[in-house]
């Protein structure tokens, strides 16, 4: 059974960089064609996909968002992280990790953690 | 980017009748296209992938199809548990790009 749980802080500042850590059970990242992606919602608006890594450490990023994200992962700990600097108040959504196996849709995706950015 | 954009922006229908939402894509790509329902506070729902093909577990009264630049998602014999927001996402070129979503009401 896959699972992923989404984990960080649900308020930053601005200028401050979020770190959020994907954990995920039921799949292993070294596996061929296994990749887990972050995708936001700010709240009453459309999903955005932001970042995806892949098992051989290939990473992808939308890029509006490039120059301020960093994704990396964990095998041992299963785990993905996603790091976005310089934080807004237009960053403010809730952030999910998904599963995806040898296709770019997403089966299984996390709960989902809210992040507001506010002085 | 593939910019996504779907119609109607909201729909309020009877128990049994029959929704399609449509989805259009500014430039063509192949059969790439996934189909998500999301109800509130909830994670997105996998529906549909590669244009037509259903999800393990999803109802068949949801289906989907088309090709290039146009697709839809029909609902048949709508039912309430189906009052959910969808959206469909270009799954062929990075960035990935999602439609702004439906909103579908039961009346």
């Amino acid at each position: 059974q896959i699972t992923l749980k989404e984990s960080g802080p649900t308020l930053v500042k601005p200028t401050q960089t979020l770190t959020l850590t994907c954990s995920f059970s039921g799949f292993s990242l070294s596996v061929s064609r296994v990749g887990v992606a972050w995708i936001r919602q700010p709240p009453g608006k459309a999903l955005e996909w932001l970042a995806l890594i892949y098992w051989d450490d290939d990473k992808r990023y939308t890029p509006s968002l490039e120059s301020r994200l960093t994704i990396t992962k964990d095998t041992s700990k299963d785990q993905v992280v996603l790091t976005m600097t310089n934080m807004d108040p237009v960053d403010t959504a809730t952030y999910y990790c998904a599963h995806t196996h040898s296709s770019t849709w997403w089966a299984y995706w996390g709960q989902g953690t809210l992040v507001t950015v506010s002085s | 980017d593939i910019q996504m954009t779907q119609s109607p922006s909201s729909v309020s229908a009877s128990v049994g009748d029959r929704v399609t939402i449509t989805c259009r894509a500014s430039q063509g790509f192949g059969p790439w296209l996934a189909w998500y329902q999301q109800k509130a506070g909830k994670a997105p729902k996998l529906l549909i992938y590669a244009t037509s093909t259903l999800q393990s577990g999803v109802p068949s009264r949801f289906s989907g199809s088309g090709a290039g630049t146009y697709f839809t998602l029909t609902i048949n014999s709508l039912q309430p548990e189906d009052s959910a927001t969808y959206y469909c996402q270009q799954a062929s070129a990075f960035p990935f790009t999602f439609g702004p979503g439906t909103e579908v009401d039961i009346k």
